[in-house]
């Protein structure tokens, strides 16, 4: 049974890095099966799709967030990270990690349906 | 980008009555080489992370319970609970994966009537 579990620290200061790390059980996050990623909820709205990796350290990332964000993927601890700079009280929320299948379009592999999630875990922005 | 457009934002139905949920998208998410849709629905209880239901806009993941389907095709898809049950009580979300930038709809609150 995949597991997949968010980890850091839930409060940070506006200005700062805030920084988390997923750690899979169940399963290898070095399967070329699939795509691992990060998706946010600000508390009582939607979802929004931060970025996703390949165990080969292929990205894809929102444009929105791109300049900001940074995911990186350790495939010997089965884990993988999301970096996000320069925080302000917009980027509160439940963040959740997850596993993507894959979707193939003009033979470029990318992430496709999130098949499995984490919990979520909520991050505060806040001196 | 492709932006999602669910409708409607609530609905609330009787037990066992049909619940209908749209989706639609700024531009075609059907890939013309294979012939797929790159649409997935989920579903998410309150305090819970999203579920997949369905995915390639009609393929219901293992498990799910038949009552819900998906249809549609292009730039239109509906999701549908046939004979709504007190459990299907959530928000419903459609998500594109046709992009290279990752869209979900609004979500709809399905309640009971």
């Amino acid at each position: 049974q995949l597991q997949l579990q968010e980890s850091g620290p839930g409060l940070v200061k506006p200005s700062e890095t805030l920084s988390l790390t997923c750690t899979v059980s169940g399963g290898s996050i070095s399967s070329s099966s699939y795509y691992w990623g990060w998706i946010r909820q600000p508390p009582g709205k939607g979802l929004e799709w931060i970025g996703s990796i390949y165990y080969s350290g292929s990205t894809y990332y929102n444009p929105s967030l791109k300049s900001r964000v940074t995911i990186s993927v350790d495939t010997s601890k089965n884990q993988f990270s999301l970096k996000l700079s320069s925080v302000t009280a917009a980027d509160t929320a439940l963040y959740y990690c997850a596993r993507q299948g894959l979707a193939m379009i003009v033979m470029l592999i990318r992430p496709g349906a999130v098949d499995s999630w984490g919990q979520g875990t909520l991050v505060t922005v806040s001196s | 980008d492709i932006v999602m457009t669910q409708s409607p934002d609530s609905l609330a139905v009787s037990l066992g009555e049909r619940a209908t949920i749209n989706c639609k998208s700024s531009q075609s998410v059907l890939y013309s080489s294979d012939n797929k849709n790159y649409l997935a629905w989920y579903q998410q209880k309150p305090g819970q992370p999203p579920k997949l239901l369905i995915y390639w806009a009609s393929t219901r993941v293992s498990g799910v319970p038949d009552r819900f389907s998906g249809s549609g095709s292009g730039t239109d898809f509906t999701l549908t609970i046939s004979s709504l049950q007190a459990e299907d009580v959530a928000v419903y979300y459609c998500q594109q994966y046709y992009g290279t930038l990752l869209t979900f709809g609004g979500g709809t609150k399905v309640e009971i009537k």
